[in-house]
């Protein structure tokens, strides 16, 4: 079963617009991590935020966490048509070892 | 130099047919992991393993199995291939930093049952 729900499915933007996708999730969390899938390929960690954590910035990558609301949102600030990707958020469950994840956002960018 | 190879990178099979997908690692994890992808079910969990002793069943285990020949390899295998095996698979590993650590993804393997 999905721990992880990303919304939108998919978003649409110009280049130079910022970019926000959301995950939400159902039981209490160790972290939540933020992966990116070019095309077919593998998938690229982003960022790990950590069950305490509130906020984290990475570049142009700024992640929040709400655990009260058992969600997250992953803001791409002046995107880029290079970051056109799936973006996949992935929880490790509180007591648990391993990553589930979600069924991903897929963001176009266009020029 | 890629940290975690598959092989193959595309394989076409038939129904019935034993396959196995391998992965190597130079990242000296001891964390290894298999997964499925497919269209618009983002990624599940088939294996993973902990160290060279270590095997645990993931979320899809069934019709599967796994080989850990060393720290640095990780097998799957298919006994029986039949058409819904038909996905993506990913090899992935973590380091020992700690549970539910950052992983680190293979290239993937492209696999068609007909």
């Amino acid at each position: 079963s999905q721990q992880g729900e990303e919304d939108p499915q998919a978003l649409s933007i110009q280049e130079g617009e910022n970019a926000t996708m959301n995950c939400s999730y159902k039981t209490s969390i160790n972290n939540l991590q933020w992966y990116r899938q070019n095309s077919g390929r593998g998938l690229v960690h982003l960022i790990l935020i950590r069950s305490n954590e509130r906020e984290k910035h990475s570049g142009r990558l700024r992640v929040t966490l709400d655990t009260s609301k058992k969600s997250s949102s992953l803001l791409i600030t002046a995107s880029r048509a290079a970051d056109t990707a799936s973006y996949f958020c992935a929880t490790v469950v509180s007591g648990y070892s391993t990553l589930t994840f979600g069924k991903g956002t897929m963001l176009l960018v266009s020029p | 130099d890629a940290d975690v190879t598959q092989t193959p990178r595309n394989r076409i099979t038939k129904t019935g047919k034993r396959i196995m997908l391998e992965c190597s690692q130079t990242k000296g994890h001891d964390r290894m992991y298999w997964y499925r992808q497919d269209p618009g079910l983002g990624l599940r969990l088939i294996y993973y393993s902990f160290d060279v002793k270590d095997i645990n069943k993931g979320e899809i285990s069934d019709g599967y199995s796994v080989s850990r020949q060393a720290q640095a390899k990780f097998s799957l295998s298919l006994e029986s291939a039949i058409p819904n095996q038909t996905a993506l698979y990913f090899c992935a590993t973590s380091g020992p930093g700690g549970l539910g650590d950052t992983q680190y993804f293979g290239p993937g393997t492209r696999l068609t049952v007909l």
